[in-house]
């Protein structure tokens, strides 16, 4: 079992609707969660990042953990074009320095 | 704010060639330095990283290797390279080893 699983998509959605973006982990070491936009030919730009299990909300971005499940989500409200992207999970917390990454979703948002 | 540099964005070379591809962060000290290579499908792969000057750790035996001569400076060379290390190549750098990581705006190197 691979240590960080997330939904390869891809997700298409009519703008203004609701994302959710999930991710599974399995080793329960760790540090930090992180979500991260990649845009074509650019690199992984970190959007949030949660230490703990609950909510952490940024403007239209909403991050959430629970740790019982070992279930990682980001939520994008009233999503927009721009936020058309692959999103990345990632988790810290294991061996060398390694964040661990997920294989990434590509999101379109049409408008 | 910190701010990290990669570069060239894009570079095409023939098999057998050298490689230097050069990071440097701003902004910060003593951070630690990450390369990975991120293929289609496959996410991201940690290459090599650095915690420090002249200390570097290799993930994956390959035919690539990294120096840091510099606090805020990581590079990614190689003596002769093969078309399997055609790829999309990031630098990233972080405050300590678990916190999050911040990424360049990657290199693309295609072999012929």
């Amino acid at each position: 079992q691979k240590e960080v699983e997330q939904d390869p998509g891809p997700l298409s959605v009519p703008e203004g609707a609701i994302v959710s973006l999930n991710c599974t982990y399995s080793n329960s070491a760790f540090q930090y969660f992180m979500w991260y936009r990649q845009y074509s030919r650019k690199g992984p730009e970190l959007l949030m990042y949660t230490y703990s299990s609950g909510n952490k909300e940024d403007g239209r971005f909403t991050a959430q953990v629970d740790k019982s499940s070992k279930y990682i989500s980001l939520f994008i409200r009233d999503s927009q074009p721009s936020d058309s992207a692959t999103y990345l999970c990632a988790k810290s917390g294991g061996s060398n320095y390694k964040l661990t990454f997920g294989k990434g979703t590509l999101l379109t948002v049409n408008p | 704010s910190q701010t990290i540099h990669q570069w060239p964005a894009t570079l095409v070379q023939p098999v057998g060639s050298p490689l230097s591809l050069e990071c440097t962060v701003e902004g910060t000290s003593n951070p630690n330095l990450y390369w990975y290579r991120q293929a289609a499908g496959r996410g991201l792969q940690l290459l090599f990283y650095s915690v420090g000057i002249g200390q570097i750790s290799s993930e994956v035996p390959q035919n690539l290797s990294a120096s840091r001569p510099q606090d805020r400076q990581f590079i990614l060379s190689s003596k002769k390279l093969l078309l399997s290390d055609s790829g999309f190549y990031l630098c990233a750098w972080g405050k300590t080893r678990d916190q999050p990581q911040h990424f360049g705006d990657g290199t693309r190197l295609s072999i012929l």
